[in-house]
C-alpha cells in the first residue's frame, strides 16, 4: 500500500513569507503528527490530529499551525518565517491516536526542506 | 522537561567492527522505539521494547531496555556499510507528546 506522501518535497521562501505543507497518511490511519527537524535540535514535535482534532501540541509559537481534514489528509502552516524555520518538517501517520503508548509504529513520510533566506 | 540523551553524536567505524550506541534519560519511560532515518528519507522503525530489561535481536541488531526503564541499547555486531544513518530513540512523555533524542549519526567504512 502506498506510503506516507509530503508535497512539497522541496521549498524556498524568504522571511515575512508564510508557508502551507501537505501530508496525506497511509490509507486507513487516522492519526497524524508533524515534526521538524534540524541539525541543532534534532526531531521535535509538532502537534498531533486525530479525527480532524489536535490532540496534542508541542513547545512552538502559534506561527506554526495545522488542521487535519475528514480524509485524515493534513496540513502544517507556518506563518511569518523566520530563517530559523528552515528545516526538515516530516509528518507521520499511525492508526490511531497515541498509537506510540501503546507500543504502535509511527510511518513518517520523506520530509518537506524548507528553507528560509 | 524529559529529555533522551543519545551517545555518541557521531560515529564512524570500519566495516565488520562491533558498536553500541546509548540513549539515556533520567525520566522513565513506558515503551522505547529506535528508528533508522537515512539520507532523504524518514526515519523506520527499528524495534519498540518495553519491558525493563528486555532485550531484543533483530538480525545483527541487538536492543536492550534498561531494568529502570530510563536508558537503552543498541548493539550491532559485524557492521556494515548498510548499517549507516541516524539512529534515533523515542519515548512518549508524560503528558503524550513524543519526545526523541538527537540522535546518532553512524557511518560504516567499507
Amino acid at each position: 500500500k502506498a506510503g506516507v506522501t509530503q508535497t512539497p518535497r522541496y521549498l524556498i521562501k524568504t522571511r515575512g513569507q508564510q508557508v502551507t505543507l501537505s501530508c496525506s497518511p497511509i490509507s486507513g490511519h487516522r492519526s497524524v503528527s508533524w515534526y521538524q527537524q534540524t541539525p541543532g535540535q534534532g526531531l521535535q514535535f509538532l502537534f498531533e490530529y486525530f479525527s480532524e482534532t489536535q490532540r496534542n501540541k508541542g513547545n512552538f509559537p502559534g506561527r506554526f499551525s495545522g488542521r487535519q481534514f475528514s480524509n485524515s489528509r493534513s496540513e502544517m502552516n507556518v506563518s511569518t518565517l523566520e530563517l530559523g524555520d528552515s528545516a526538515l518538517y516530516l509528518c507521520a501517520s499511525s492508526l490511531e491516536s497515541g498509537s506510540f503508548l501503546n507500543t504502535g509504529e509511527l510511518f513518517f513520510g520523506e520530509g518537506s526542506r524548507l528553507t528560509v533566506l | 522537561t524529559q529529555l533522551l540523551e543519545q551517545s555518541p553524536q557521531f560515529l564512524s567505524i570500519q566495516e565488520g567492527e562491533n558498536l553500541t550506541v546509548y540513549c539515556n534519560s533520567s525520566s522513565v519511560f513506558s515503551s522505547l522505539q529506535w528508528y533508522r532515518q537515512e539520507p532523504g528519507e524518514g526515519p523506520v522503525l527499528l524495534v519498540t521494547v518495553v519491558t525493563g530489561g528486555e532485550v531484543k535481536k533483530l538480525k545483527r541488531l541487538t536492543f536492550q531496555f534498561g531494568d529502570a526503564r530510563k536508558d537503552s541499547s543498541l548493539h550491532i555486531t559485524a557492521a556494515q556499510p548498510g548499517d549507516t544513518g541516524l539512529y534515533l530513540c523515542a519515548g512518549a512523555g508524560r503528558d503524550d507528546k513524543i519526545i526523541f533524542g538527537k540522535g546518532t549519526r553512524l557511518h560504516i567504512l567499507p
